[in-house]
């Protein structure tokens, strides 16, 4: 099993609708992400999390929400989405840089997601 | 330019031929990262330089960084068609942990058997 499973992989939605993508871990890692990744801009961060009770706005957190329902796992919401949501969304996850002294992060294989 | 640009945008090479991707970036950096992604997935980490090392190899891979000129190169040596993917580069400042962490555009490699 993949450390880090992102659901849906795809969803097709409409303008208007509220959708959340799941993400869940198996690394045991507090930190938790959300990239939404566009051709031509590489990753932009929109919110993350580095337990239960801390979460933080990204570059881009307008229209998103979040919630981390626990260490293992941090959905993300889009209240009411537009078209130009539309993007390829990543979860990542990063251990504590003071214990184990790195920051490489480990991500899913990503959602992609249309608002039509 | 962008904070973890890479250049080129994009590469073709035939199979067995070495692959060089560079990136530079603007701030202090804690380390630097590669990441390589497969058409439509995650991303992978492949090597990671601390600001303090100037080389580093993985199997195929080699980086190196010069903080002097705020860049670093990845060498694929002999590459076969599956290295085709895009390549980022990301770097993570002093400032502050992985969430201050910075990508790049990517480079897209074709590696042509």
């Amino acid at each position: 099993d993949a450390d880090v499973t992102q659901t849906p992989r795809n969803r097709i939605t409409k303008t208007g609708k509220r959708i959340m993508l799941e993400c869940s871990q198996t690394k045991g890692h507090d930190r938790m992400y959300w990239y939404r990744q566009d051709p031509g801009l590489g990753l932009r961060l929109i919110y993350y999390s580095f337990d239960v009770k801390d979460i933080n706005k990204g570059e881009i957190s307008d229209g998103y929400s979040v919630s981390r329902q626990a260490q293992a796992k941090f959905s993300l919401s889009l209240e009411s989405a537009i078209p130009n949501q539309t993007a390829l969304y990543f979860c990542a996850t990063s251990g504590n840089r003071d214990r184990d002294g790195s920051t490489e992060a480990f991500f899913g294989q990503g959602t992609r997601l249309t608002v039509v | 330019s962008q904070q973890g640009e890479e250049d080129p945008q994009a590469l073709s090479i035939q199979e067995g031929e070495n692959a060089t991707m560079n990136c530079s970036y603007k701030t202090s950096i804690n380390n630097l990262q590669w990441y390589r992604q497969n058409s439509g997935r995650g991303l992978v980490h492949l090597i990671l330089i601390r600001s303090n090392e100037r080389e580093k190899h993985s199997g195929r891979l080699r980086v190196t960084l010069d903080t002097s000129k705020k860049s670093s190169s990845l060498l694929i040596t002999a590459s076969r068609a599956a290295d085709t993917a895009s390549y980022f580069c990301a770097t993570v400042p002093n400032s502050g942990g992985y969430q201050k962490v910075t990508f790049g555009t990517g480079t897209k490699l074709q590696v042509i058997p």
